[in-house]
């Protein structure tokens, strides 16, 4: 099993274009969410789905856009990069919402110029 | 912020000693977890304690969790080498967000 892909792994965008960060799992799992982590700061959670067709808002949603029409796949769409979202960008899933390990992706780092 | 705050934010030592992080958190929570991150790599879950648990070990690790102190520590013993990572806690409130503490940076010298 792969476990969870992020793809790209590295990306540089000019501020106000758009882009998505792809992210798959192949473990079933129905819960998937995605973070942002900046230095200092940990990692905060953006997004997140509880299954296909199901996501809400985490604690930093602003600019970001979500949708989860399987239960492998759940990409985040930036509308208008700005500076502020340079960031490095995990995705995880877990098999069910609450009281299991979250398994993560390798990460993809962005930065806007 | 209901982000954790681990304590303390840096810590070295010598390969064989004991490393001991700390972690106090804001909310009730359902459950509390440790993960370790490599440099440049994705999180690696450690060990998860629930809240009607007091201490869990786990091989080399050792959790314990104070709900009415709101805090969480992890134990590493007979560190290694390959134990240098940052180690982050996530609360689990409401089974919908974890919340992810600041992290503690562990450096083991060889």
């Amino acid at each position: 099993n792969a476990g969870v892909t992020q793809t790209p792994k590295f990306q540089v965008l000019k501020t106000g274009q758009s882009m998505t960060l792809q992210c798959a799992q192949d473990m079933n799992h129905e819960y998937m969410s995605w973070y942002r982590q900046d230095p200092g700061m940990g990692l905060r959670l953006i997004h997140y789905s509880v299954g296909a067709g199901i996501t809400d808002q985490g604690e930093v949603p602003n600019g970001y856009n979500v949708s989860r029409s399987t239960t492998e796949d759940f990409p985040l769409r930036l509308l208008s990069a700005a500076p502020s979202q340079t960031s490095v960008y995990f995705c995880a899933s877990t098999q069910r919402r609450g009281g299991t390990e979250a398994f993560f992706g390798q990460g993809t780092r962005l930065t806007v110029v | 912020s209901q982000q954790g705050e681990e304590d303390p934010q840096a810590l070295s030592i010598q390969e064989g000693e004991n490393a001991t992080m700390n972690c106090s958190y804001k909310t009730s929570i359902n459950n509390l977890q440790w993960y370790r991150q490599n440099s440049g790599r994705g999180l690696v879950h450690l060990i998860l304690i629930r809240s009607n648990e007091r201490e869990k070990h786990s091989g080399r690790l050792r959790v314990t969790l104070d709900t009415s102190k709101k805090s969480s520590s992890l134990l590493i013993t007979a560190s290694r080498a390959a134990d240098t990572a940052s180690y982050f806690c996530a609360t689990d409130a409401d089974g919908n967000q974890f919340y992810f503490g600041t992290g503690t940076s562990l450096t083991v010298i060889p």
